[in-house]
């Protein structure tokens, strides 16, 4: 089953702030987080793992509550490179196929 | 030269025709897989291989096959194509345990 993800669209003016949340049914062993820019292929952020700590990727960061089992990605300060769609992967463990979510569109104008 | 290269990169084709997606890395991975991206949907994965010799399905397999003929190489068929198959088709790559994916550029698929 696909994890959830909120908001499924946002616009932003360059500066402010954005969460983009994952939520699972599944207990997680991982979350990876990838951007996807209109006609590209998704390109990878970052992995967070069971236990480990949060991640950081220059102004973008995300967080993973495993009791909760859900994530969340913090862009700050977005610029208009940050465009496009966010996808959230799952792990359970074992095999470690990625269930990826439906997306979150962002669009940041100017 | 692109870590991963499908081909071709658009095609149109008739409903009930038989159509052959492939996807080669040079990443010297054993993970493969194919996913499907339609609008509102994300991505959802269709067959994954962890190894020459080891298939799964993935969600949404029916009406899908696959072939894993080398560790580069996973191609994907259809083996009777339908309209509601139309959709972009993308090809991943991994290394073993929790390790970034690298996607191909897409497939863009309609089928009339």
């Amino acid at each position: 089953q696909q994890p959830v993800q909120s908001p499924q669209a946002v616009i932003l003016r360059e500066g402010e702030d954005a969460v983009i949340n994952c939520s699972s049914s599944k207990a997680l062993y991982s979350v990876h987080w990838y951007r996807q820019k209109h006609g590209e292929a998704p390109v990878f952020l970052m992995i967070l793992l069971k236990g480990g700590e949060q991640k950081g990727h220059e102004k973008i960061s995300a967080s993973f509550n495993e009791k909760k089992q859900q994530s969340s990605l913090y862009l700050t300060a977005s610029q208009l490179s940050y465009s496009g769609t966010y996808f959230c992967g799952t792990g359970s463990g074992g095999y470690q196929k990625v269930t990826f979510g439906t997306g979150t569109k962002l669009q940041v104008i100017p | 030269d692109a870590d991963v290269t499908q081909t071709p990169r658009n095609r149109i084709t008739k409903t009930g025709k038989r159509i052959m997606l492939e996807c080669s890395q040079t990443k010297g991975h054993d993970r493969m897989y194919w996913y499907r991206q339609d609008p509102g949907l994300g991505l959802r994965l269709i067959y994954y291989s962890f190894d020459v010799k080891d298939i799964n399905k993935g969600e949404i397999s029916d009406g899908y096959s696959v072939s894993r003929q080398a560790q580069a190489k996973f191609s994907l068929s259809l083996e009777s194509a339908i309209p509601n198959q139309t959709a972009l088709y993308f090809c991943a790559t991994s290394g073993w345990g929790d390790t970034e994916a690298f996607f191909g550029q897409g497939t863009r698929l309609t089928v009339v």
